[in-house]
């Protein structure tokens, strides 16, 4: 089944400890991208990356890193994890080399930073 | 200050009933604007997409249209059911930087029996 799948679906956190939420599709979509979404705010572009090792800052990069060393995996790295990155997190994938074409999101992620 | 508007930010409507959400932009030039559907506690999903040359497009009970000279959009709802409970964000690609969305905050509907 075309998917993109993320890992952890919840997790609650203390500020400061180093996490990574995993994000993987399976489409061999070349375009990804992480949004949070925050009530009264919609969702937000955090990065972005167009293919393999290439990759952009989007609204609200501040906080967090991103890497693409391969084509399928796109994880979001939060190296000291903030109450203010409390959110809703989703990870989408393209099939088109922009964010043009249709984006395919992942179920979530409910990040909670105490 | 948000490029992409949307109103009413709820609304509440009877299964049956047709409705209509408004999407206002000021992303400009852009590339193509979207609408999706987000249950609670999902991803969203692809409705429709327009380019800017496009002005309606359907997607079963759904249609979208875009008057580009305005900048405004708008998603039709025809015979509501309970599963249209949902929220409908509309989403513009810039074309200066296709690699970027706007995304609106969002109308939440429920449809009631």
């Amino acid at each position: 089944e075309a998917q993109v799948t993320q890992n952890p679906r919840y997790l609650i956190t203390v500020t400061g400890k180093k996490l990574t939420v995993t994000c993987s599709q399976n489409m061999n979509h070349e375009y990804m991208s992480w949004y949070r979404q925050d009530p009264g705010l919609g969702l937000r572009q955090i990065y972005y990356s167009m293919n393999v090792e290439a990759t952009d800052k989007g609204d609200v990069p501040e906080g967090y890193k991103v890497s693409r060393k391969e084509k399928r995996n796109f994880p979001l790295i939060l190296e000291s994890p903030s109450p203010n990155q409390t959110s809703l997190y989703f990870c989408a994938s393209s099939l088109s080399g922009t964010a043009g074409g249709e984006q395919y999101f992942g179920p979530g992620t409910r990040l909670t930073v105490t | 200050k948000n490029q992409v508007e949307q109103s009413p930010q709820s609304l509440i409507i009877l299964e049956g009933k047709n409705c209509t959400l408004q999407c206002n932009y000021t992303v400009s030039p852009f590339s193509n604007l979207r609408w999706y559907k987000q249950d609670t506690g999902r991803g969203p999903v692809s409705l429709t997409i327009m380019t800017f040359s496009e002005n309606t497009k359907s997607n079963g009970r759904y249609t979208a249209t875009l008057d580009a000279d305005t900048k405004q959009s708008s998603l039709h709802i025809t015979a509501s059911q309970l599963s249209d409970s949902a929220s409908y964000i509309c989403v513009v690609s810039y074309r200066s930087n296709d690699y970027k969305l706007s995304f609106g905050a969002g109308t939440t509907v429920t449809v009631r029996a």
